[in-house]
C-alpha cells in the first residue's frame, strides 16, 4: 500500500493562533484525499474531501473559513486550522485514494492541543 | 445513507482465546468492505478487506467474509495475542474516491 506522512506528528499552540498540517503520499498519486479529526475514544469524524486541483467539500457543521484544505498536488494536502481555540484540540488524520482503487491509505495522525 | 454498526465494546479476552467482532451494515449498490485497526496514537491501518459478495478478506490470522444476504462482515480469529490489542473499526465504501463509513469502533484488550 501507499506511504503516507504527516506533519507535524504532534503540535502544541496557543489559542488564536494557525497551524498548518501536511499531509504527504510518499509513492501513490492521489487524486482524492480526506481529513477527518477523532477525539479521544471515538470514532473518525470525516471533516472534508479534496480533489487535486479543486475546491474542497466540507461536511455540514466543518467551517471552511476555520479549516482552510488545500490539495496543490497528487502528493500533497494541508490543513490549516485558524484562530485555533482549545475546542479544536483533537487527533487529524488524512487519508488518501487514487484512481482505480477502493482503499483508502491513512497518515499516521497529527495530535494538536491547544492551550 | 449508508451506515455501519458494529459491536460495542470493550472487548477483553486471554491470549489464545476466539476472537468475533460483529459488523453490519446497510448500503445502496455493492459497497466494498474494510476492517481497518488502530494502535495506541497511531493512524489506522487496513487489516483487511472484500470488495464483493462472498469475498473473504484474511490477514495476519484475521478473516471476514461479505455476506451479502446477512449485510455484515464479522471479524474473527482464532486465537488472539497480547499484540492485537487495539481498537477495531469496520468501514465501508462505494468507491475509493467517496469517503469512508465507519463504524464506532471497538476496543480490544488481549491479557496474557
Amino acid at each position: 500500500g501507499a506511504v503516507v506522512s504527516q506533519h507535524p506528528s504532534w503540535v502544541i499552540c496557543k489559542s488564536g493562533t494557525s497551524v498548518k498540517i501536511e499531509c504527504r503520499s510518499l509513492d501513490f498519486q492521489a487524486t482524492t484525499m480526506f481529513w477527518y479529526r477523532q477525539f479521544p475514544k471515538q470514532s473518525l469524524m470525516l471533516m472534508a474531501t479534496s480533489n487535486e486541483g479543486s475546491k474542497a467539500t466540507y461536511e455540514q457543521g466543518v467551517e471552511k473559513d476555520k479549516f482552510l484544505i488545500n490539495h496543490a498536488s497528487l502528493t500533497l494536502s494541508t490543513l490549516t486550522v485558524t484562530s485555533a481555540h482549545p475546542e479544536d484540540s483533537s487527533f487529524y488524520i488524512c487519508s488518501l485514494s487514487g484512481l482505480d482503487t477502493v482503499e483508502q491509505y491513512f497518515g499516521p495522525g497529527t495530535r494538536l492541543t491547544v492551550t | 445513507g449508508d451506515s455501519v454498526t458494529q459491536m460495542e465494546g470493550p472487548v477483553t479476552l486471554s491470549e489464545e482465546a476466539f476472537l468475533t467482532i460483529n459488523c453490519t451494515y446497510t448500503a445502496t449498490g455493492y459497497p466494498s468492505l474494510f476492517w481497518y485497526v488502530q494502535y495506541p496514537g497511531e493512524g489506522l491501518q487496513l487489516l483487511l478487506k472484500a470488495t464483493k459478495a462472498d469475498d473473504k478478506g484474511s490477514n495476519k490470522g484475521f478473516e471476514a467474509t461479505y455476506r451479502k444476504e446477512t449485510t455484515s462482515f464479522h471479524l474473527e480469529k482464532g486465537s488472539v495475542q497480547v499484540s492485537d490489542s487495539a481498537v477495531y473499526f469496520c468501514a465501508l465504501t462505494a468507491s475509493g474516491n467517496t469517503p469512508l463509513v465507519f463504524g464506532k469502533g471497538t476496543r480490544l484488550s488481549v491479557i496474557a
